[in-house]
């Protein structure tokens, strides 16, 4: 069974310290990870998908990476505006379901 | 730009009743899903549907149907509504898997049921 767990389950930061979450997974055969953001009362929007190992990708104030075992999302100096819960995800090769994890609640300080 | 509309932002109904949630996307998505998100258990997914009239159970579908007639149309059904389905339901539509297959997300139905 797909699995994917995120740590920390909920972070505080103040507007400027730079942190990382966590997103480790086990899948047979990954087709992409995804990260979303999702802000009180509404829907996730997405903002990375990462496919191969040693993948990078940024915007803004984040930059999300991917190894064999786990992804993370760094936050360089974050703003508060910046505090939500972001959700990651996977896919499995030749399907088109996603494997949710319970997302990282991050909360910045102004 | 992607959109996908649910028709309602909240929802009150009594146990017992037939509850309608609706989901229009505008993007030609050829797959669409329903999912439930609840505080400490994250998203789960209930149905989905890779095309017009097919649909595919997911991980929790007790309690549920659904209705793809349309391409652009997805509908979750409670059939008889019950105390332990208020939730935060989701709905997200993506395109085919040998494309990106990023799901994008309506804006959520907040349903309780008294």
């Amino acid at each position: 069974e797909d699995q994917v767990t995120q740590s920390p389950e909920a972070l505080r930061l103040q507007e400027g310290e730079s942190s990382s979450l966590n997103c480790s997974y086990t899948v047979s055969g990954l087709r992409g990870l995804f990260w979303y953001r999702q802000d009180p009362g509404k829907g996730p929007e997405f903002l990375f998908t990462l496919y191969s190992a040693g993948e990078e990708k940024e915007k803004e104030r984040l930059k999300a990476t991917l190894t064999k075992k786990e992804s993370f999302l760094h936050i360089t100096a974050p703003k508060p505006e910046d505090s939500a819960t972001y959700l990651c995800a996977v896919q499995k090769s030749g399907n088109n379901r996603l494997a949710f994890g319970k997302g990282n609640q991050v909360v910045v300080i102004p | 730009d992607v959109k996908v509309t649910q028709s309602s932002r909240y929802l009150v109904k009594r146990t017992g009743e037939k509850v309608f949630l609706e989901c229009v996307q505008d993007m030609d998505h050829e797959n669409m899903f329903w999912y439930r998100q609840d505080p400490g258990l994250g998203l789960r997914l209930i149905y989905f549907s890779y095309d017009v009239k097919m649909k595919e159970k997911g991980d929790i579908p007790e309690g549920y149907s659904v209705s793809r007639e349309k391409k652009e149309r997805f509908s979750l059904i409670l059939e008889s509504a019950s105390t332990n389905q208020t939730s935060m339901y989701l709905c997200a539509s993506s395109s085919d898997p040998q494309a990106k297959n990023i799901q994008y997300f309506g804006a959520g139905t907040r349903l309780s049921v008294l």
